[in-house]
């Protein structure tokens, strides 16, 4: 079955690089997502990245992705006290529906 | 556009009653999704509705159950409350169109079971 594992908790200074980590198990996700949820907010689709590519940049946001060793990172340069929000990792869609599966959330910590 | 909204954005019910939640999806798209938000579990797929068909459940007991209109709004039900379903409710709506995956998320609905 699909499983996404990342880590808790980072704490990161104003201005320094955030990178959170994510693994996920299912090889045959077309998409990996990061959603950002700031409190008492719904879910905010940050970037995602097809399957068949190794790296998407954004503006401030870089993800990589690891197919073989199934391992998806976001890495937020310049990081501000905005930024500070709990960030999903996420896989799908799973069997062409729009299932999407998360992760637990990492939550990061912007220290001004 | 108007965004993803679910109603009510609070709710507190006791243990044993039955409690609705709506969504109203994102004008034009057919696919709404349900999740459970816990901060032990994280967020949990419950189903996902397109075109007034269930296509996708969760492991979620059938005291969970939803419905989608020919408007595509959706609602959820969740009968004989217990205390673990005390739980942030997400709704996300999708246009399900080749090469657009994007879901949008509402609010949510904060259910509080005592």
């Amino acid at each position: 079955g699909e499983d996404v594992e990342q880590s808790l908790f980072l704490s990161v200074r104003e201005g320094d690089s955030s990178v959170i980590n994510c693994t996920y198990t299912d090889s045959s996700s077309t998409y990996l997502y990061w959603y950002k949820q700031e409190p008492g907010a719904g879910l905010q689709l940050l970037t995602y990245i097809f399957s068949n590519m190794d790296m998407k940049q954004d503006q401030r946001l870089t993800v990589l992705l690891n197919k073989k060793d199934k391992h998806l990172s976001l890495r937020i340069a310049d990081t501000q006290t905005g930024d500070s929000a709990i960030y999903f990792c996420a896989e799908g869609p799973s069997g062409g529906y729009q299932k999407v599966t998360f992760g637990i959330g990492t939550k990061l910590q912007v220290i001004p | 556009k108007a965004g993803v909204t679910q109603t009510p954005r609070y709710l507190i019910k006791t243990r044993g009653q039955q409690v609705t939640l709506s969504c109203s999806p994102i004008s034009g798209h057919r696919s709404v999704s349900w999740y459970q938000q816990t901060p032990g579990q994280g967020l949990q797929f419950l189903f996902e509705y397109f075109s007034e068909t269930q296509r996708n459940k969760g492991n979620f007991p059938g005291r969970f159950s939803g419905r989608q209109f020919s408007n595509s709004r959706s609602e959820m039900n969740v009968s004989t409350l217990e205390l673990g379903d005390s739980a942030l409710y997400l709704c996300a709506s999708s246009l399900v169109r080749q090469g657009n995956t994007e879901a949008f998320f509402g609010q949510g609905t904060r259910l509080t079971v005592v």
